[in-house]
């Protein structure tokens, strides 16, 4: 079946260093991914989200690769912050309209990010 | 202010009982979800719903039901037929076409006594 999963549990920096954060997905087929923030007994906040049809894509301090040779997707935090420190998710959509929409997400990365 | 409310934030259910979780979004968007995060883990679809009257299942629907006699409205019943309730709730809605993301709610924690 489909999966996303990501390769580090943990991930632990210092203020104003640049975060990474990696997912691997196993859908070929799929042409939408999201990355969300969730912060600890709160909903998951949307981040940024990219095509299929693109490789990176660029928001406020934040960047997504996508690579589609090798089913990798990453979320690159420029300075991170204190306020950053949340789980985060990324999530992929299936192909074509029979998906309903239907997301699919990873485990989940803690990033703690130390002052 | 828009956006997507759930109430109420804790809910604690005794054995046997039905719950509802309220979902209410003022968005305008055509979609709504449910998911069901355990600790640790990631977001599973309880149930899904494009459009008002009609609903389908999700991946864990067992022990679940919903209704959508609005567009702006989705509650959760968590059955009694449900033996492992306790989780966090979220909902999520969307708007059709183009708009692939889902948005969340604040969610709603689960307790069993």
């Amino acid at each position: 079946g489909e999966s996303v999963g990501l390769h580090l549990p943990t991930l632990s920096v210092q203020e104003g260093d640049n975060s990474i954060i990696n997912c691997a997905y196993s859908n070929s087929a799929s042409d939408y991914f999201i990355w969300y923030k969730q912060e600890s007994g709160k909903g998951p906040q949307f981040i940024i989200d990219i095509r299929s049809n693109m490789d990176k894509r660029q928001g406020q301090r934040v960047t997504v690769l996508l690579n589609k040779t090798v089913k990798h997707l990453s979320l690159q935090i420029a300075a991170t912050q204190p306020g950053d420190s949340a789980v985060y998710f990324c999530a992929e959509k299936g192909e074509g309209g029979t998906s309903y929409g239907k997301l699919t997400f990873g485990q989940g990365t803690i990033l703690t990010v130390h002052p | 202010d828009g956006g997507i409310t759930q109430s109420p934030k804790y809910l604690f259910r005794k054995e046997g009982q039905n719950v509802t979780l309220s979902c209410e979004q003022n968005l305008n968007h055509d979609a709504m979800y449910w998911y069901r995060q355990d600790p640790g883990q990631g977001l599973r679809l309880i149930y899904y719903s494009q459009i008002v009257n009609d609903f389908q299942k999700g991946d864990i629907a067992e022990g679940y039901s919903v209704s959508r006699e609005k567009k702006e409205s989705f509650p959760l019943t968590v059955t009694s037929a449900q033996k492992n309730p306790t989780a966090f709730y979220l909902c999520a809605s969307r708007a059709l076409g183009s708009q692939e993301t889902q948005y969340f709610g604040p969610g709603t924690r689960l307790l069993v006594l």
